[in-house]
């Protein structure tokens, strides 16, 4: 079976700093990987996802992500962060064969102005 | 787009009693339906798969009893949670996979359910 596992539970950051956040994922096959983002009182929104050819993925609202299969890893990106990206992110990932979809802990940001 | 409609979004029930939760398909057929809790300040964790027309596949765990689910047509499935205690109260959350092949996921808006 297929994990996930994000290194940051909470990330504090200003205005206009850059960010990174870390996602790793045990698989031993070939893989489809998301990065979703949970607004405070909505409900999953999806930012980008992987499923093949350019490992570096552009998402919504300036997110992006690279797939480094050497290390099992699909970090997400953002040059300047703004306030309102204030909220919490889940990295996921599925088999390309199947339809499970296994989330990370998730990481919480907090952007201050 | 696909859209996956979650109701209620919000709801307190005494312990003891049960609580539906419906998600149905907007504009495609869901042939599954994941039911995923979310506890505070915590990840969704998957809870079972259901299946149009089969029984739901529950994660290891889970009390088939106690989390009951019905996918009785392509577009509605729905959790029920029986004689709901406190430590039932969680933020319960739908997700269907969408039509196409690696498509992605649609997830319906979730239901905070409050067990006092």
């Amino acid at each position: 079976a297929q994990s996930v596992s994000q290194h940051n539970h909470h990330v504090i950051l200003s205005e206009a700093a850059s960010l990174e956040l870390g996602c790793n994922y045990s698989y031993g096959g070939t893989v489809n990987l998301f990065w979703y983002v949970q607004y405070p009182g909505q409900h999953l929104q999806l930012l980008l996802k992987y499923f093949s050819g350019d490992p570096l993925v552009k998402g919504i609202k300036g997110f992006e992500a690279e797939f480094i299969k050497s290390k099992f890893s699909f970090n997400l990106r953002k040059p300047s962060v703004q306030w309102s990206d204030t909220a919490e992110y889940f990295c996921a990932v599925k088999p390309y064969a199947g339809n499970m979809l296994t989330f990370g802990g998730g990481t919480r940001l907090m952007v201050k102005p | 787009g696909a859209v996956v409609s979650q109701h209620p979004s919000r709801v307190i029930c005494k312990s003891g009693t049960s609580v539906k939760i419906e998600c149905r398909s907007l504009d495609f057929q869901a042939t599954t339906m994941f039911w995923y809790r979310q506890f505070p300040k915590q990840s969704l964790m998957l809870m079972a798969t259901s299946n149009e027309g089969s029984k739901a596949t529950y994660e290891q765990g889970v009390e088939k009893d106690k989390f009951l689910i019905n996918h009785a047509s392509l577009t509605l499935s729905t959790l029920t949670v029986t004689s709901a205690h406190p430590e039932d109260s969680s933020f319960y959350i739908c997700s269907a996979p969408l039509p196409g092949q690696n498509y992605g996921y649609t997830f319906g808006s979730g239901t905070r359910l409050t067990v006092v």
